[in-house]
């Protein structure tokens, strides 16, 4: 079990640019969820599949931010034109819906810095 | 809407020492409770969970409770040594939703 995966881990892009991150889940995992954390916050909720659905989206994810699990497994996190204030940590998390207490395991992070 | 709060938001002490962090939430209706390890510039470890119908996990030197009632959580770091150097962070999930977290405790354990 090889834990959840990110790519990539940074990414310097400038402002208006559209820019796409990717996460891998633990195999056999059905739920993967998208947080972003800013510096010295905690992280704050973006999204959450189970499975291929999308069951959740939060108010912070605007029109410019889209997400997509498109079989079930790994998943994709867009944002369009991006403005300096989308500068933060991108963390991708999965759990198993089948194991004790739904417990999440996280990667290691995409840091994004709009310019 | 559940809210978390995590005391102190710092805190430095000497190899050896034991130590308690806190960790408080506005709802008691969880479905459980995460606590997770944080390096600079990292993504998150998973250190304990607790389920609802626990009051207490132990791993290691570590020793999380959960005390529902009053809206609760403790991390006890047993004989704090300088690799514990990290932010601890709690999270609660209210009912296998996704989980809301505390800003985290800052912690530098001094040898």
């Amino acid at each position: 079990d090889t834990g959840v995966s990110q790519d990539p881990r940074h990414k310097i892009t400038k402002r208006g640019q559209n820019v796409t991150f990717r996460c891998d889940p633990i195999s056999e995992h059905n739920r993967l969820y998208w947080y972003r954390q800013t510096l010295g916050q905690g992280p704050e909720f973006l999204t959450y599949f189970q499975n291929e659905a999308q069951l959740e989206k939060s108010r912070l994810l605007s029109d410019r931010f889209s997400a997509e699990r498109p079989k079930g497994s790994f998943s994709t996190l867009e944002i369009q034109r991006t403005e300096q204030g989308d500068s933060a940590m991108y963390l991708c998390a999965s759990s198993s819906t089948m194991g004790p207490g739904n417990e999440q395991f996280f990667g290691p992070g995409t840091r994004l810095t709009v310019l | 809407k559940q809210e978390v709060t995590q005391i102190p938001a710092a805190l430095s002490v000497p190899e050896g020492e034991n130590l308690v962090l806190n960790c408080s939430f506005t709802d008691s209706a969880i479905y459980n409770l995460q606590w997770f390890r944080q390096d600079p510039g990292k993504g998150l470890t998973s250190l304990l969970l607790i389920q609802s119908s626990q009051r207490e996990q132990t791993s290691g030197r570590l020793n999380a409770s959960l005390d529902k009632s009053s809206g609760r959580s403790t991390l006890y770091i047993a004989a704090s040594q300088p690799g514990d150097s990290a932010t601890y962070l709690c999270a609660v999930d209210s009912g296998n939703t996704p989980l809301v977290f505390g800003k985290g405790t800052r912690l530098s354990v001094i040898a």
